[in-house]
């Protein structure tokens, strides 16, 4: 089993709705979450930590659920600019490493 | 700041050459990353070093690859030789924050694109 697994997609959705994403991972021990963004041959970038209570920034929603291992994003009122690959982050305590997801894909159609 | 760079944004190689890939980290980051992106199994993990020191080298895959960190400002990473499995964006990112922190920022370079003939 993967340590972290996302739905791959593609996911095409209109432009002004609401989409969801869920990734799960496997390592119960894992502390820090993060939602990263890689728009077409480009570079990861951050696009927010995942804290336990949930957090918001803006038109984005993360949630974390210790006990089933799963995180989520939820983006309202999508813009033709979310169009990207999310890519789900987890980072297990004691090292420094990053898991990433292989990531799903948002297609946001006009 | 510029960010982290990389060199070569792009390299093409025929099968058995020697690959050398570069990397500047963000000055005053000491922690470097090596990741390597292919569709089939999305970002990697190679090798990561801690104030020029190698900490986890078990994502390499085999002996064909190698990293260093000559200084705080410097990283390469080898592949002698290259074969066509090879093939991947390999990108190096770097912080300054321990990831255990929470509120970690890893800073990803452009990337490098190796095509493998």
């Amino acid at each position: 089993r993967k340590e972290v697994e996302q739905d791959p997609g593609p996911f095409n959705v209109p432009e002004g709705a609401t989409v969801a994403f869920n990734c799960t991972y496997s390592n119960s021990a894992s502390q820090s979450f993060f939602w990263y963004r890689q728009d077409c041959r480009k570079e990861p970038k951050l696009l927010m930590s995942v804290y336990s209570s949930g957090n918001e920034d803006g038109r984005f929603t993360a949630q974390l659920n210790r006990a089933s291992q799963y995180i989520s994003l939820l983006i309202r009122d999508s813009k033709l600019s979310d169009s990207a690959t999310y890519l789900c982050v987890v980072n297990n305590f004691g090292n420094e490493k990053l898991t990433f997801g292989t990531g799903t894909r948002l297609t946001i159609i006009p | 700041d510029a960010g982290v760079i990389q060199s070569p944004r792009h390299e093409v190689t025929e099968m058995g050459q020697e690959v050398t890939l570069r990397c500047k980290p963000i000055s005053g980051h000491d922690y470097l990353f090596w990741y390597r992106q292919t569709m089939m199994r999305g970002l990697e993990l190679l090798i990561y070093f801690n104030n020029n020191v190698p900490i986890d080298d078990s994502g390499m895959p085999e002996d064909r690859f190698s990293a260093k960190m000559p200084n705080a400002s410097f990283s390469t990473l080898k592949i002698q030789p290259s074969e066509p499995r090879d093939s991947a964006v390999y990108f190096c990112a770097s912080t300054s924050d321990r990831i255990l922190s929470g509120a970690n920022v890893l800073t990803f370079g452009a990337g490098s694109r190796l095509t493998v003939l």
